[in-house]
């Protein structure tokens, strides 16, 4: 079946550190890809999303491009903050009977030190 | 308040005993989900509801029970709590097509079970 890895942490970065987190994917059919992001004590909300090949998703300064050819969607940001710190989970969408639902991988905690 | 609430946030049981998570949206959507969050695990899939009166399972069923008689509501009973159900539990809800990835999630219930 469908199914999301994605890089272990947690991740700690330093203030204004460039921000990679990996996400790889497989599916059988043409899914759409999102990142969601969860903070302390909160419920899950969505960070950006991309439909189709080669799109990228953009929200808060985060982005992730839609690979095909590498089944990947890795969320990038230049520059984080402490404010950034929280659990991120990258998602498939994936039909199931007569609607969809979301795949959801482990999640990457990441720490972000002033 | 508008939105999705769930109740209780914090609760601890025992053993074989009776639980019900309640979750409740204002949005009049269509779509609900229970998810559990789990280390290691990401988020899985329990039960899902297309609408009032239909519900099905998701990818780990096993020891609850749902029904969705308002579309507001959509109660997960845990009809004789076990060890393994020690998790913290997020419901979440849609308006149309999960292709579209707005899930809008509750701040979740943890439950420890004894």
């Amino acid at each position: 079946g469908d199914s999301v890895t994605q890089m272990e942490g947690p991740v700690t970065l330093s203030e204004e550190a460039f921000l990679t987190i990996n996400c790889t994917y497989t599916a059988t059919g043409y899914p759409s890809l999102f990142w969601y992001v969860q903070y302390p004590g909160e419920g899950l909300q969505l960070l950006l999303k991309a439909t189709k090949a080669d799109d990228k998703g953009s929200n808060k300064g985060f982005e992730a491009t839609y690979r095909k050819e590498t089944t990947s969607f890795h969320l990038e940001k230049g520059s984080v903050q402490v404010s950034d710190s929280a659990v991120y989970f990258c998602a498939l969408s994936d039909r199931m009977d007569s609607s969809y639902k979301l795949i959801f991988g482990s999640g990457t905690r990441l720490l972000v030190r002033p | 308040d508008a939105g999705i609430t769930q109740s209780p946030r914090y609760k601890i049981t025992e053993t074989g005993r009776q639980v019900t998570l309640m979750c409740h949206q204002t949005w009049s959507h269509s779509y609900m989900f229970w998810y559990r969050q789990d280390l290691g695990h990401g988020l899985r899939l329990i039960y899902y509801s297309a609408a009032a009166d239909i519900t099905d399972k998701g990818e780990v069923p096993d020891g609850y029970v749902v029904s969705r008689s308002k579309t507001e509501n959509f109660p997960l009973t845990l009809e004789s709590a076990t060890r393994s159900q020690t998790s913290v539990y997020f419901c979440a809800s849609t308006h149309g097509l999960v292709s579209t990835g707005e899930l809008f999630f509750g701040e979740g219930s943890r439950l420890t079970v004894l």
